[in-house]
């Protein structure tokens, strides 16, 4: 059965970067019907795509973050990373991996990881 | 930008039908998703491509799509489908994909 399991710090000061990674097991991230993809929800809020990367390593990001975030996948160890840098207490938020599904020009998140809380603080 | 609306809550008594609606100008031209989030939990696709159920997704789960509107009905309310549901769609251009604002449904 498909996992996803995010890890990585949960604070971090302003001004760092925020290092994320997203192991997957049961499954192959190695495989062209699928992205892989970031999504953050800030608490009480709601969700907010970040950005996706296919296996070849090609990335897709949201405008409104594209300059301060990386996404990076390694194959041989069957997981993809997340960095977002220059980070404010407005990056305080549940940090979401998630399975995207190729359908046609469309994609959508089909399996989730139960989320990571990040605080952005001093 | 883009921008999904969605109406902030939903109220209904058990046993009655639920309607959440998720407004946008590409909806036209785009398909429209749906997930539930309970509390604490991550999200569940729920409808995909306007009107599939997923495997696992009670049949009392609808979509529907018409013009800049998509409606996602569920018939005959639960207790436990009370929870904050969000659509998800991709701009005209495809190039951004957002979510709704979120519905909290309430279900007593």
């Amino acid at each position: 059965q498909l996992q996803l399991q995010e890890s990585g710090p949960g604070l971090v000061k302003p001004s760092e970067t925020l290092s994320l990674t997203c192991t997957v097991s049961g499954g192959s991230i190695n495989s062209s019907s699928y992205y892989w993809g970031w999504i953050r929800q800030p608490p009480g809020k709601g969700l907010e795509w970040i950005g996706n990367i296919y296996y070849s390593g090609s990335t897709y990001f949201n405008p409104s973050l594209k300059s301060r975030v990386t996404i990076s996948v390694d194959t041989s160890k069957n997981h993809f990373s997340l960095e977002l840098s220059s980070v404010t207490a407005a990056d305080t938020a549940v940090y979401f991996c998630a399975r995207a599904a190729v359908a046609g020009i469309y994609y959508y998140f089909d399996f989730w990881g139960q989320g990571t809380l990040v605080t952005v603080s001093s | 930008s883009y921008e999904l609306t969605q109406p902030p809550s939903v109220s209904v008594s058990p046993g009655q039908t639920a309607r959440i609606t998720c407004s946008g100008d590409a909806l036209p031209k785009k398909y429209a998703y749906w997930y539930q989030q309970k509390s604490g939990q991550a999200p569940v696709l729920v409808i995909y491509e306007d009107s599939k159920r997923p495997s696992g997704i009670p049949e009392r789960f609808s979509g529907a799509s018409s013009g800049t509107m998509a409606t996602l009905t569920i018939s005959g309310a639960q207790v436990e489908d009370e929870a904050d549901y969000y659509c998800y769609s991709a701009d005209s251009s495809g190039n951004l994909v957002v979510f709704g604002g979120g519905t909290k449904l309430t279900v007593l």
